[in-house]
């Protein structure tokens, strides 16, 4: 059974401070999505990572897909109020339409 | 409108009522999804619909019951529900099967009561 383990479930810090999620597992991913949920909506997606070593940047975001693909971080630099929000994490695996999903990070920015 | 709708947003139901949830897709895509998600647990895939066929059905009680007349709205019938059915009910659409983009609805709040 394939699994993704995010970190922190929780994240609480003041604006303008930097901060790292974590999305890992022991099984290997042909893709992996990141998605953030604001509350009363549905999960909107942020970025698709493909290749192994793979690193994104989506404004003061960026994403890495870990080389063997088997994780992937979120760091977000100088976080803002509007960065609030569930963030999940999402692995293409095994099956051709089954997402394994993270459990989810709660992030909240305080002004 | 645009995207994908979900009506309703909040539904309060009884162990022994029949309810509905609804989803509209305005993207043309080709595959519909159900999940439920509850707090500090990962998204659970209910349902998959690809060109109206049903392809997934993840062991989910026969208390739930899905239907799609079309590619363009996908239906989840409830009936004698329990409270642990409470939850948020997401409908989420795709070009094709995934691992494409999923596009998500708002969401209905169910509460079984």
């Amino acid at each position: 059974t394939q699994l993704l383990e995010q970190s922190p479930q929780f994240l609480s810090i003041q604006e303008g401070e930097n901060l790292t999620v974590y999305c890992n597992s022991s099984s290997v991913f042909s893709s992996l999505q990141w998605y953030r949920q604001e509350p009363g909506e549905g999960p909107v997606l942020l970025v698709t990572v493909v290749t192994g070593g793979e690193v994104k940047k989506l404004k003061r975001l960026t994403f890495q897909f870990g080389d063997a693909r088997k994780d992937s971080s979120l760091h977000i630099t100088a976080a803002q109020p509007g960065d609030t929000g569930l963030y999940l994490c999402a692995g293409a695996g095994d099956s051709n339409y089954q997402l394994i999903w993270g459990a989810g990070t709660k992030l909240i920015i305080k002004p | 409108e645009t995207g994908v709708t979900q009506t309703p947003r909040h539904l309060v139901m009884g162990m022994t009522n029949k309810k509905s949830l609804k989803c509209e897709q305005h993207l043309g895509h080709n595959a519909m999804y159900w999940y439920k998600q509850s707090a500090k647990k990962p998204l659970e895939l209910m349902f998959v619909y690809n060109f109206k066929e049903q392809t997934e059905n993840n062991s989910v009680p026969s208390r739930f019951s899905p239907e799609c007349p079309n590619s363009s709205h996908l239906f989840l019938h409830l009936h004698t529900l329990q409270p642990e059915d409470s939850a948020l009910y997401l409908c989420a659409s795709s070009q094709d099967l995934v691992p494409g983009e999923l596009f998500f609805g708002e969401g209905s709040r169910l509460t079984v009561l």
